[in-house]
């Protein structure tokens, strides 16, 4: 099963701050067929179900603001807020989309200070 | 409105079953494969389930095959998980979701505890 790592488990950032935060998996998530990374990024704000952010790695899902970046390849994955907003007080979740068994990271927790 | 509409969730005890159902709405059912994600109590994400869109097709992990079936009713735009044999570790709060590669679409869920 492909393992994925997230670090930090939290963090606490000032609104307006920038906040990255990391996922690795133990395989790499790209499709040599067709150079498409099959990593997807969550939110989970208090209360709710999780929320689809960022799929193929890169691509904000519709409605998702521009604040939102998500980045790189392989292994390595990286997930950019660029301006932290009060709303954005949630549970961050990477997940293998590549290959059964589907497998979810542990979850970036960020507070907003 | 694009909608999932979990049910059935309960108290169950150990090595009893229980069959949840998702009411889907707002979009085709029958053009999409759907899945079963759920979150124990300590907040991890679990994949459990995966049925294709005609229903040919079921995937599981290891951790629940063998007990747990998906199905469908693309007629009545609903998927079911037939839960059996259940653990302790089953619990959790159980969410139906669109599979689009990843899962595009959540419900709310719906609550399984498994304790004597």
């Amino acid at each position: 099963d492909i393992v994925m790592t997230q670090s930090p488990s939290s963090l606490s950032v000032s609104a307006g701050e920038k906040v990255t935060m990391s996922c690795k998996s133990s395989q790499s998530l790209l499709n040599s067929g067709n150079q498409k990374n099959y990593l997807a990024w969550y939110q989970q704000k208090p209360g709710q179900p999780p929320k689809l952010l960022i799929y193929g790695a890169s691509t904000r899902e519709s409605g998702v603001p521009d604040r939102f970046t998500g980045s790189g390849s392989g292994t390595d994955f990286t997930l950019t807020i660029s301006s932290v907003q009060a709303e954005d007080l949630a549970v961050y979740y990477c997940q293998n989309d590549h290959s059964y068994p589907f497998t979810f990271g542990s979850g970036t927790k960020l507070e907003i200070k | 409105e694009v909608q999932l509409v979990e049910s059935g969730g309960g108290l169950v005890k150990p090595g009893g079953s229980l069959k949840l159902s998702c009411a889907a709405s707002g979009f085709t059912f029958s053009s999409y494969a759907m899945s079963w994600v759920r979150q124990t109590p300590e907040k991890r994400l679990e994949w459990v389930a995966t049925i294709s869109s005609g229903g040919s097709y079921t995937y599981y992990p290891d951790s629940v095959k063998g007990r747990f079936t998906i199905s469908r009713d693309n007629a009545k735009n609903t998927l079911y998980l037939q839960m059996s044999s259940l653990r302790s570790e089953d619990t959790a709060m159980y969410y139906c979701a669109r599979q689009n590669g990843h899962f595009d679409v959540w419900g709310a869920g719906t609550t399984v505890t498994v304790s004597s």
